[in-house]
């Protein structure tokens, strides 16, 4: 298996360019998520899915936009790149059910902004 | 407004000694405290984690203390390693299982 993947790994965007982090998991889970690590301030909840056809926002949502059509895949999209969402992005997945699920991180894509 | 509030932000270490985190939250509906282990360049993984009605859980070098009454809960490592060196996250999990992240601490063990 090779889990949680994300593509690409680094990325310089323009102002008001647009984007879109893909994240794939082949561990059939139902959860994915997605969230931006800035220096100092933790992880933060983006968006998520709890299944194919249905996201809802977490923390940080405006700015972003998603999509769940599979259960593999669950893209981020940016569409007016600003430099406040200049960040590192972690996508993760976990298998419903359980209570205690574990959460498993893709690598992360280092995102600039200029 | 930063739901799970941790400290300290960066710990230095001599090997052999005992690291400690802290962390904090209000939210009495949070279900499930992960704390999560992080190298440069890395994703998060999972280190060990504990539910609310249970004090303590430990996994080797690594121990979690939880008081509920409180709203605080520790990693403690014991033994510290330079492997060990890596930025730590306390979590916890709200319903509909969204998870609130700590603002980390980056942990040097010195040799």
């Amino acid at each position: 298996n090779a889990g949680v993947t994300q593509t690409p790994k680094f990325r310089i965007l323009k102002i008001g360019q647009s984007m879109t982090l893909q994240c794939a998991q082949d561990m059939n889970h139902n959860y994915m998520y997605w969230y931006r690590q800035d220096p100092g301030m933790g992880l933060k909840l983006i968006y998520y899915s709890v299944g194919a056809g249905i996201t809802d926002k977490g923390e940080v949502p405006n700015g972003y936009n998603v999509s769940r059509s599979t259960t593999e895949d669950f893209p981020l999209r940016l569409e007016l790149a600003a430099p406040s969402q200049t960040s590192v992005y972690f996508c993760a997945s976990k298998l419903a059910g359980g209570m205690y699920n574990e959460q498993f991180f893709g690598p992360g894509t280092r995102l600039t902004v200029l | 407004q930063q739901q799970v509030k941790q400290s300290p932000q960066s710990l230095i270490v001599q090997k052999g000694g005992i690291s400690i985190i802290n962390c904090a939250y209000e939210n009495t509906a949070f279900d499930y405290f992960p704390w999560y282990q992080q190298f440069p360049g890395k994703g998060p993984a999972l280190l060990i984690a504990i539910r609310p009605d249970v004090s303590e859980k430990k996994e080797g070098r690594f121990t979690i203390s939880f008081n509920k009454s409180a709203k605080q809960f520790s990693l403690h490592i014991m033994d510290s390693q330079p492997g060990d060196s890596a930025t730590y996250f306390c979590a916890a999990r709200a319903t509909g299982n969204q998870f609130y992240f700590g603002t980390g601490t980056s942990l040097t063990v010195i040799p």
